[in-house]
């Protein structure tokens, strides 16, 4: 099993939808849970980064973070053609390390 | 400056050069990173440096070699590398807290590397 598992996609939709994408993980000493947007052919960005379990929104994205289901969530509303992109999620254990593990990377297309 | 900057963008080389991908920072991130990203795969971590000192190796292969001459400067020493190699390089930079990743990372656009 992964320690982190994120369905690759490919998800299309409709401009003006709200998505939904989503990771789960084995390892309970995760602590810090973050979202970076990649765009081809260039580094991951870093949009959303959680401590904990809780909700986060800024602006149209929204990150949600459910230890006790080892399960995390970003939101993203209006979604627009721009948003398309590759979306990963990572997380950090709270051990002093510097040990980041990605998800697979969930491709999302925005049709206009 | 809030960017972390890697030369050249793109680099083709043979198997028996030597070559090196150079990364910078100015933020006064005291950690930096190497990752390693195939096509449609996550990064995968190579290299952890810590205040200038090599924290965390993950198994990689010797014709890989990392160099940190100052906080902000971080190389990636390239020989007699395979095929297989190619692949884009990405540096990262964050602060260092207790938890190790500060506010996450900051990533460069990488090095796009083709090994022939």
């Amino acid at each position: 099993q992964k320690e982190v598992e994120q369905d690759p996609g490919p998800l299309s939709v409709p401009e003006g939808a709200i998505v939904s994408l989503n990771c789960t993980y084995s390892n309970s000493a995760f602590q810090y849970f973050m979202w970076y947007r990649q765009y081809s052919r260039k580094g991951p960005e870093l949009l959303m980064y959680t401590y904990s379990s809780g909700n986060k929104e800024d602006g149209r994205f929204t990150a949600q973070v459910d230890k006790s289901s080892k399960y995390i969530s970003l939101f993203i509303r209006d979604s627009q053609p721009s948003d398309s992109a590759t979306y990963l999620c990572a997380m950090t254990l709270n051990t002093g390390g510097f040990k980041t593990i990605f998800g697979a990377g969930t491709r999302l297309f925005v049709k206009a | 400056d809030t960017e972390v900057t890697q030369t050249p963008k793109h680099l083709v080389m043979g198997m028996t050069n030597k070559k090196s991908l150079k990364c910078e920072q100015h933020m006064g991130h005291r950690a930096m990173y190497w990752y390693k990203q195939k096509a449609k795969k996550p990064p995968e971590l190579m290299f952890v440096y810590s205040y200038e000192k090599l924290s965390i190796n993950e198994s990689v292969p010797s014709r890989f070699s990392p160099e940190c001459p100052n906080s902000s400067l971080l190389n990636l020493h390239l020989h007699a590398l395979q095929p297989e190699d190619s692949a884009l390089y990405l540096c990262a930079s964050s602060q260092v807290v207790s938890s190790g990743a500060g506010d996450g990372y900051t990533f460069g656009s990488g090095t796009r590397l083709t090994v022939v």
